[in-house]
């Protein structure tokens, strides 16, 4: 089974230019997490899906980041414009939901490095 | 609010040492505890979870914690260091099935021949 699939793997862009990401969970996973991870730090939670509902976004600067999930399957995370301060890491999870512990699986991870 | 406190950024240990990564966590309820493991240039794979029942849990590749409700500590043990555990490891807490995990800042485990 294949795991959790992102692109790109790395990213190097200006400040002040847009730059997306995509993820394409496990087959069947209804929940679907975007993570950031500034170095030396553990991820945090920017937006979780359940379906095609964005549940839990209170983490997300919705001043220049974005996402949607539009059929409930893969997602895109946008920053427009990119500041120096959003090189990081963005992680990308899934989970198959319902009543007993899911666990998180993650993908490998988009690098961001803005210049 | 749930948090996650790791003693010790970088723990250095040799091949065929006891392995100990340290994790205290708060919540205000009975919490789900969870150890990830971090390559370089990838993505986190899970170690091991406790969610309920027995408080010795076991994972992969011969790593185990215990949830100690009284310490509220989800402590991280190897009996025997082999090179290919060094990597960055991540505790991480959740209140709720499904809902956001809250993670700790890492510890970085160098095994050292």
């Amino acid at each position: 089974e294949a795991g959790v699939v992102q692109s790109p793997r790395y990213k190097i862009i200006e400040k002040k230019q847009p730059v997306a990401f995509w993820c394409n969970p496990i087959s069947g996973h209804n929940t679907l997490y975007w993570y950031l991870q500034n170095l030396g730090q553990g991820p945090e939670l920017l937006i979780r899906y359940e379906n095609e509902e964005a549940v839990d976004d209170s983490q997300l600067p919705k001043d220049r980041f974005s996402a949607e999930r539009l059929k409930g399957v893969d997602s895109t995370l946008k920053i427009q414009p990119a500041e120096l301060g959003d090189s990081a890491v963005y992680l990308c999870a899934s989970s198959s939901g319902g009543p007993s512990y899911n666990e998180q699986f993650f993908g490998p991870g988009t690098r961001l490095t803005v210049l | 609010a749930q948090s996650v406190t790791q003693l010790g950024s970088h723990v250095s240990v040799s091949e065929g040492a006891l392995v100990l990564l340290r994790c205290n966590y708060s919540s205000s309820v009975p919490p789900y505890l969870f150890w990830y493991v971090q390559y370089p240039n990838q993505g986190l794979q899970l170690l091991l979870k406790y969610t309920t029942g027995a408080t010795l849990v076991k994972g992969i590749n011969g790593f185990e914690a215990e949830f100690k409700k009284s310490e509220t500590s989800f402590h991280l043990t190897k009996p025997s260091a082999h090179m290919s555990d060094a990597a960055e490891y991540f505790c991480a807490v959740t209140e709720t099935s499904g809902s956001r995990l809250t993670f700790g800042e890492g510890t970085q485990l160098t095994v050292n021949p």
